[in-house]
């Protein structure tokens, strides 16, 4: 079974850094791996979708790389901003379309 | 671009009542999921379907059945709502089964009393 683990569960840095977040799985039979974002009491905003076949994406600030062997996708955030406080997730979409779910990594951006 | 709604935003019932949430995507999509998210546990799918009157269980589908008459439409169906169904419900859609990305929508904040 599918298994996705995201740490930490939180993360705060001050405005204005470079951070990554990390998102791991255990079966690297995937069809794409998809990163969102949930800011609270509300539903999931899509930021980056990665094929399987490919290496990463990129949108705006934005940068998620997939290394599907290790089971590994990171999120890049450049130059943080206040903004960008929201909670992140990742996601595995497996054969039978399926999306596995991590916990999400909180983060809170420092003015 | 894509949209999903959902009927209601909040939501309050009574233990026992039947509680219908509804779903509606505007882009054609086949696939339909319904996810439930609590704190400690993260989304979990409830049910799934790939076409009209197709329903697949997903990994908790103990006490709630699902409806898909039309493409664009899904509702979820606690037939008799118990307090453990307090939750946020989370519709999403998708083209087709393989390469395609989930949209969410806004999630429906059920409270049973």
């Amino acid at each position: 079974k599918q298994e996705v683990t995201q740490i930490p569960a939180a993360l705060s840095v001050p405005e204005g850094e470079n951070l990554v977040l990390n998102c791991s799985f255990t079966d690297s039979a995937i069809y794409n791996l998809q990163w969102f974002r949930q800011d609270p009491g509300k539903g999931l905003t899509s930021l980056l979708l990665i094929q399987s076949s490919q290496r990463e994406q990129t949108s705006g600030r934005l940068n998620a790389s997939l290394d599907k062997s290790s089971g590994r996708s990171t999120l890049y955030i450049a130059a943080s901003q206040p903004g960008d406080s929201a909670t992140y997730l990742c996601a595995v979409k497996g054969w039978e379309s399926k999306l596995t779910f991590g916990k999400g990594i909180t983060l809170s951006v420092r003015p | 671009d894509v949209k999903v709604t959902q009927s209601s935003r909040y939501l309050v019932k009574r233990t026992g009542e039947k509680v219908f949430l509804e779903c509606v995507q505007d882009m054609d999509h086949e696939n339909m999921f319904w996810y439930r998210q609590d704190p400690g546990l993260g989304l979990r799918l409830i049910y799934f379907s790939y076409d009209v009157k197709m329903k697949e269980k997903g990994d908790i589908p103990e006490g709630y059945s699902v409806s898909r008459e039309k493409k664009e439409r899904f509702s979820l169906i606690l037939e008799s709502a118990s307090t453990n169904q307090t939750s946020m419900y989370l519709c999403a859609s998708s083209f087709w089964a393989g390469l395609d990305e989930q949209y969410f929508g806004p999630g429906t904040r059920l409270t049973v009393t």
